[in-house]
């Protein structure tokens, strides 16, 4: 059974700092992976997704990466600015099409 | 892009009623959906995956008929927690297009 794991679960950085959330998952045999971001009560967002056969994907001030023969992934996150703030969970597909959730990393940002 | 809508996003219930949460594909044929719930601080666990005219699929650990699915058409998958406790507080959302899609949540409490 696939099983994601997230360091840290929890991280608080000041403002304008350069920070990485790490992904690990035990069966490397996935469709893809996928970084989200959860606010306080609400549902999700996704930030960035993966396919199995790419190696990274960026968006503004995101990137992924995916090492698939290790099981892991990283979201990198420039320039943090407090508007970060939030949780932010990996999951990754695999068989039967449902995704797999770590737990998350709840980020902090402050001014 | 694909859009599902979930409802209602909040619903406070006394313990021992039924509670109806529907997901609505808007814009595209959902044939499966999938059904998450999330207890705090924790992930989000799949509950359930429910196929239009067919029954669901429960996860083990998930009493099917305490948490009953209905995926009665191609837009339309509705998940009724019936008789509910404390316990069953918990955010609950789906997902349709193998992840690709989420609705916005629903925040179930149980009073």
């Amino acid at each position: 059974k696939q099983e994601v794991t997230q360091i840290p679960a929890a991280l608080s950085v000041p403002e304008g700092e350069n920070l990485v959330l790490n992904c690990s998952f035990t069966d490397s045999a996935i469709y893809n992976l996928q970084w989200f971001r959860q606010d306080p009560g609400k549902g999700l967002t996704s930030l960035l997704l993966i396919q199995s056969s790419q190696r990274e994907q960026t968006s503004g001030r995101l990137n992924a990466s995916l090492d698939k023969s290790s099981g892991r992934s990283t979201l990198y996150i420039a320039a943090s600015q407090p508007g970060d703030s939030a949780t932010y969970l990996c999951a990754v597909l695999s068989s039967g099409y449902a995704l797999n959730f770590g737990k998350g990393t709840s980020l902090l940002v402050t001014p | 892009g694909a859009v599902v809508s979930q409802h209602p996003s909040r619903v406070i219930c006394k313990s021992g009623t039924s509670v109806k949460i529907e997901c609505r594909s808007l814009d595209f044929q959902a044939t499966t959906m999938f059904w998450y719930r999330q207890f705090p601080k924790q992930s989000l666990m799949l509950m359930a995956t429910s196929n239009e005219g067919s029954k669901a699929t429960y996860e083990q650990g998930v009493e099917k008929d305490k948490f009953l699915i209905n995926h009665a058409s191609l837009t339309l998958s509705t998940l009724t927690v019936t008789s509910a406790h404390p316990e069953d507080s918990s955010f609950y959302i789906c997902s349709a297009m193998g992840g690709y899609t989420f609705g916005s949540g629903t925040r179930l409490t149980v009073v």
